[in-house]
């Protein structure tokens, strides 16, 4: 069964940065594009980011274009989710998650928490 | 902001029908992108429950059916149990944006 495996979260002040991986196992990873999901406490869930199985394709949402960066190594079966300039908004829960554009998105990691606080 | 419009709520008792709607617009459902649907139990990461507006992943009850037509998508729930109070969004992609996937904005089913 695939996995997807999230770490880096954290609390994190603002202003401050912090890095997401997702480990991902049993799939050819670089066969498949990935996205960030993410959800605050209570809501519902926002598409943040997206990038192509080569890496050589990515979209941002509007809140976050600018401030986060997505990438892969494709020779480590690891998405990153480089995050800057982080603010209160940005606290949610984030998930890695298998699929893109309009494709389903089939596999889901089981989250970090980042907490944007002072 | 979610670009599909799903009702906050909706409830039933064991053994009945609900349905959930999803409207979206021309620049997403209406220009025949697909629906997904995800359920999420609470505490839990979402999981995918119907594909490609009508296709339900291996292991996902037959109470379980999609929808599509025009602007809109539908999932209904026949037979209710109560594990299926959970939250359900649906999911699309949207060609106005930049190049994004959308979500509804979530229903929370309660089974009375």
């Amino acid at each position: 069964e695939v996995q997807l495996l999230e770490s880096g979260g954290g609390l994190v002040q603002p202003g401050g940065s912090l890095r997401l991986s997702c480990a991902a196992s049993r799939f050819t990873f670089s066969d498949y594009a990935m996205t960030w999901v993410r959800q605050a406490p209570g809501k519902g869930l926002e598409w943040v980011s997206d990038i192509s199985g080569s890496g050589g394709s990515t979209n941002y949402a509007d809140s976050v274009k600018g401030r986060f960066t997505i990438s892969r190594d494709n020779s480590r079966n690891t998405l990153y989710l480089q995050m800057n300039s982080l603010r209160a908004e940005d606290t949610a829960v984030y998930y890695c998650v298998r699929g893109w554009r309009s494709y389903p998105f089939d596999y889901w990691g089981q989250g970090t928490l980042v907490t944007v606080s002072s | 902001q979610s670009v599909l419009t799903q009702p906050p709520s909706v409830s039933g008792a064991p053994g009945q029908r609900v349905t959930i709607s999803c409207t979206g617009s021309r620049s997403n459902i209406g220009a025949n992108y697909d629906v997904h649907w995800y359920q999420q139990l609470p505490g839990t990461a979402p999981k995918l429950l119907i594909y490609g507006n009508t296709n339900r992943p291996s292991g996902v009850p037959d109470r379980f059916s999609g929808s599509k037509s025009g602007t809109s998508a539908s999932l209904a729930i026949t037979g209710l149990q109560a594990e299926d109070e959970a939250d359900y969004y649906c999911q699309s992609y949207d060609n106005s944006l930049s190049g994004s996937g959308v979500f509804g904005t979530g229903t929370k089913v309660t089974v009375l």
